[in-house]
């Protein structure tokens, strides 16, 4: 059972356009959200995060929103830049597990972002 | 550099055979995870570690899989009589209990360790 969703494989955007990817999941406990981003030949490397009692987190280039109700999260990326292309890999946890057993995070399948010059 | 680091990066054997890969986690994380990582597809936990206690394994670890972290720091992941299907990027991670920053959740990983089973 994929609790995690990443539906599109892949986006395309131009260079300073919008970057949006989308992430659903279907565990209701899931209430801490962490997007990773991973290059090539790389280990992921953490990007931003959200707690479920906000519905929007910003840092600098990259925003996370989060509905609850609809168990939707996405990452805005603007402006996209060349360097943004990787594969984006959405991730939830539960904060008692987080805190009681170590917090594991369930990963979706990834978004390879391409942004073209 | 002071991240997590796996080693080997890369690892070719033959069916059958039994493989080992080493992790070295961030010297002050007390947590470390395995997981391991397949084409098109995003990490899937493998197992976790509170200093040297093993406390979560994935149904995904047969009884072929086997992992230790014997004093706390360093931990391995043995795969015994490999089959084609264990090929994946093996995929290691840290994590301190809360950061510094105080944020939860962030786990720290490594490059990973790429099998191939022939």
């Amino acid at each position: 059972d994929q609790q995690v969703k990443q539906n599109s494989p892949s986006l395309s955007v131009q260079e300073g356009r919008i970057s949006i990817l989308n992430c659903d999941y279907t565990n209701s406990m899931f209430d801490y959200f962490l997007w990773y981003k991973k290059y090539p030949a790389e280990g992921p490397t953490f990007l931003i995060s959200i707690s479920s009692i906000k519905d929007k987190n910003e840092d600098g280039r990259f925003t996370v929103f989060l509905n609850k109700s609809a168990k939707h999260l996405s990452l805005h990326i603007v402006p996209s830049q060349p360097g943004d292309s990787a594969v984006y890999f959405c991730a939830a946890t539960d904060l008692f597990m987080i805190y009681n057993q170590g917090g594991k995070l369930i990963f979706g399948q990834g978004t390879e972002l391409s942004v073209k010059p | 550099d002071t991240g997590v680091s796996q080693d080997p990066r890369h690892k070719i054997t033959k069916r059958g055979q039994n493989v080992t890969f080493r992790c070295d986690p961030i010297s002050e994380h007390n947590r470390l995870y395995w997981y391991r990582q397949t084409l098109g597809q995003g990490p899937e936990f493998l197992t976790y570690f509170q200093n040297e206690a093993q406390l979560e394994k994935s149904r995904l670890l047969s009884d072929r899989f086997s992992a230790e972290r014997p004093k706390g720091s360093f931990s391995t992941l043995e795969i015994q009589r490999t089959e084609q299907g264990d090929s994946a990027m093996y995929l290691c991670a840290s994590s301190p209990e809360i950061n510094r920053d105080g944020n939860t959740g962030e786990l720290f990983f490594g490059e990973g360790s790429r099998l191939t089973v022939l």
